[in-house]
């Protein structure tokens, strides 16, 4: 298995508070991306990074901020947590971006807003 | 925008029985595809990827799927299921202009019943 590891694996907060889930990855990939997992839905791309401090929008970007200091982590924030943002949350990485971009999936974090 | 449709949304088979999910996608250029399965509990694997040539394509477990260009489709298949399989399988579509972003379908949830 690819070595991306998220954290926390489990989260629940109330509706308003900020929060911060984390991937870490281990195989110097240049490309980061996360997700959100919803019934019906698939997985949707929330933001992705194509670089140290490059990062750029997703199609289900809103309520959500992203940061990438360093090329081993990727943080997505909820700088106000709604209920409508309860999910599973996928962390990925890929080598490339081109046609043969291969994305390897983290663990996952499940986050509840009440 | 490019979509990618997954018809069945949940499939339930016996032991033995042969598996054949369909993924169809709207784009008229080159397209790369993907396989992935998540079984329960746990982070996405790729079962199996068509970049070009042969349009059958053989993965993992016994997977199989194949490329059909005038139908837009790439039908995930398997002879015989084992219990085992049981998970939700996602087809994924990269198209090849801009930045590649992987496309995921809402996802099959496939319950293999011994």
């Amino acid at each position: 298995d690819a070595g991306i590891t998220q954290s926390p694996r489990h989260k629940v907060t109330e509706t308003g508070t900020p929060v911060t889930l984390r991937c870490h990855q281990t195989e110097n990939h240049r490309y980061m991306y996360w997700y959100r997992q919803d019934p019906g839905h698939g997985l949707r791309l929330i933001h992705y990074s194509y670089g140290v401090k490059d990062t750029d929008k997703g199609e289900v970007s809103d309520g959500y901020s992203v940061s990438r200091s360093k090329t081993e982590d990727f943080l997505l924030t909820l700088e106000s947590a709604t209920s409508s943002q309860t999910s599973v949350y996928f962390c990925a990485i890929s080598q490339t971006s081109g046609a043969y971009n291969e994305q390897f999936f983290g663990p996952g974090t499940r986050l509840t807003v009440l | 925008a490019q979509s990618v449709s997954q018809h069945n949304h949940h499939v339930i088979l016996s032991e033995a029985a042969s598996l054949e999910l369909g993924c169809n996608y709207s784009y008229g250029g080159t397209v790369n595809l993907f396989w992935y399965v998540q079984y329960p509990g746990q982070h996405l694997q790729l079962l199996l990827k068509y970049f070009s040539g042969d349009p059958l394509v053989k993965g993992i477990k016994g997977f199989e799927a194949e490329f059909i260009k005038s139908k837009f489709s790439f039908n995930l298949r398997k002879p015989s299921v084992q219990w085992s399989d049981t998970a939700e399988y996602f087809c994924a579509v990269i198209v090849n202009t801009g930045f590649q972003k992987l496309v995921f379908g809402t996802g099959t949830r496939l319950l293999v019943s011994p």
